[in-house]
């Protein structure tokens, strides 16, 4: 919603810049991580998936950093554009038994045209 | 198009009143979550159900219940609302295990308690 932005980490950037968004994790028994987006008003929308077994993955325009030794997520974004001005959350789970998602905090990306 | 549709958008509700806040979701997916999104402290989770009537207590479960009678709906419960309940609630839903565990959400309740 509204208000989700306030007291997060910014990341402003000019369109057409590529976009770095970083998350720590912090369990490191954690095999899934996920990257979610919100927009103003809306409930996160997934973006990207990583195992644990991989430490890379491409999306369309997107592309997701895994370094396990320093339960280190990242999240790069091409070509950036004002659509994707957004809150972006990373998710841990580990993919056994009863899953649940752990979020960190978000950070919001602000792109100018 | 899989959709995890919230009953209300928006929601007024005075101190004490007892709340519900429906979610219906139409992919079959076992897991449902309902989290709590709050300025500054991104989503908790509040409560979660793997399969019908089953649930599970979250990481903020204080001041909540939830019921699951049908595997497509799950409710969360304020049973006395307090102004410190205020905030975005959202609800998702998941496949119980597998190769893919990515929650779907709703638009989310925004839920206002005077």
């Amino acid at each position: 919603g509204e208000s989700v932005g306030l007291h997060l980490p910014t990341l402003s950037v000019q369109e057409g810049d590529n976009s770095i968004i970083n998350c720590a994790y912090s369990n490191s028994a954690s095999d899934y991580f996920i990257w979610y987006k919100q927009e103003s008003g809306k409930g996160p929308q997934f973006i990207i998936d990583i195992r644990s077994n991989m430490d890379k993955r491409q999306g369309q325009r997107v592309t997701v950093l895994l370094n396990k030794t320093v339960k280190h997520l990242s999240l790069q974004i091409a070509a950036t554009q004002p659509g994707d001005s957004a809150v972006y959350f990373c998710a841990e789970s580990m993919n056994s038994g009863y899953s649940t998602l752990t979020f960190g905090k978000g950070t919001m990306l602000l792109v100018s045209p | 198009d899989v959709k995890v549709t919230q009953s209300s958008r928006y929601l007024v509700k005075r101190t004490g009143e007892k709340v519900f806040l429906e979610c219906v979701q139409d992919m079959d997916h076992e897991n449902m979550f309902w989290y709590r999104q709050d300025p500054g402290l991104g989503l908790r989770l509040i409560y979660f159900s793997y399969d019908v009537k089953m649930k599970e207590k979250g990481d903020i479960p204080e001041g909540y219940s939830v019921s699951r009678e049908k595997k497509e709906r799950f409710s969360l419960i304020l049973e006395s609302a307090s102004t410190n309940q205020t905030s975005m609630y959202l609800c998702a839903s998941s496949l119980l295990s597998g190769m893919n565990t990515e929650a779907f959400f709703g638009q989310g309740t925004r839920l206002t308690v005077v």
